[in-house]
């Protein structure tokens, strides 16, 4: 069964503290691996999609990496705006020919001025 | 500007009774899904529908029945089988299934139960 497990669960930084936030999956055969932000109440909101170890993508203060059981979420240098819960998912495909995509439970970021 | 609309944004649902969630893109996009949010859990698939007039269930579809009769639109009804109903209800969409393609969200659906 495919397996995404992000850490840690919540994270405190002061502005401008930069730290990385962790997603390590098992899967077979991933086919992309996907970076979202969530805001209190709202839908996710699509951030990068990564494909194959060693890729890297990079919008703003945030850049994501990826290798064969992991993948990173760099946030340099901080901003509250940048406070959010921020989920990955993997998507594998399975016996009936689905792309199916498998969420974990999210690192809650909060930044502090 | 092209998205993805759910209504309502909250919703009241009585013991016994059936409720229907909308949800509605202009995208293009071929596949769209239904997907419910606990706290503490990770979003799970209640339906994935692939093309117009087809629809497959997810991990938790019972209590829940979709359709997919237009292209831009597959509402979900939470119907009284559904024994735990209270969760934000989040619809997606992307432009197939058979592709390593994104899926893009609506802004969600808060169900409560009175």
């Amino acid at each position: 069964e495919d397996q995404v497990t992000q850490s840690p669960e919540a994270l405190r930084l002061q502005e401008g503290e930069s730290s990385s936030l962790n997603c390590s999956y098992t899967v077979s055969g991933l086919r992309g691996l996907f970076w979202y932000r969530q805001d209190p109440g709202k839908g996710p909101e699509f951030l990068f999609t990564l494909y194959s170890a060693g890729e890297e993508k990079e919008k703003e203060r945030l850049k994501a990496t990826l290798t064969k059981k992991e993948s990173f979420l760099h946030i340099t240098a901080p901003k509250p705006e940048d406070s959010a819960t921020y989920l990955c998912a993997v998507q594998a495909l399975n016996s009936g020919g689905y792309q199916k995509v498998t969420f974990g439970t999210g690192t809650k970021l909060q930044v502090i001025p | 500007d092209g998205g993805i609309t759910q209504s309502p944004k909250y919703l009241f649902r009585k013991e016994g009774q059936n409720v229907t969630l909308s949800c509605e893109q202009n995208l293009n996009h071929d596949a769209m899904y239904w997907y419910r949010q606990d706290p503490g859990q990770g979003l799970r698939l209640i339906y994935y529908s692939q093309i117009v007039n087809d629809f497959q269930k997810g991990d938790i579809a019972e209590g829940y029945s979709v359709s997919r009769e237009k292209k831009e639109s597959f509402p979900l009804t939470v119907t009284s089988a559904q024994k735990n109903p209270t969760a934000f209800y989040l619809c997606a969409s992307s432009p197939s299934t058979q592709e390593e393609e994104t899926q893009y969200f609506g802004p969600g659906t808060r169900l409560l139960v009175l």
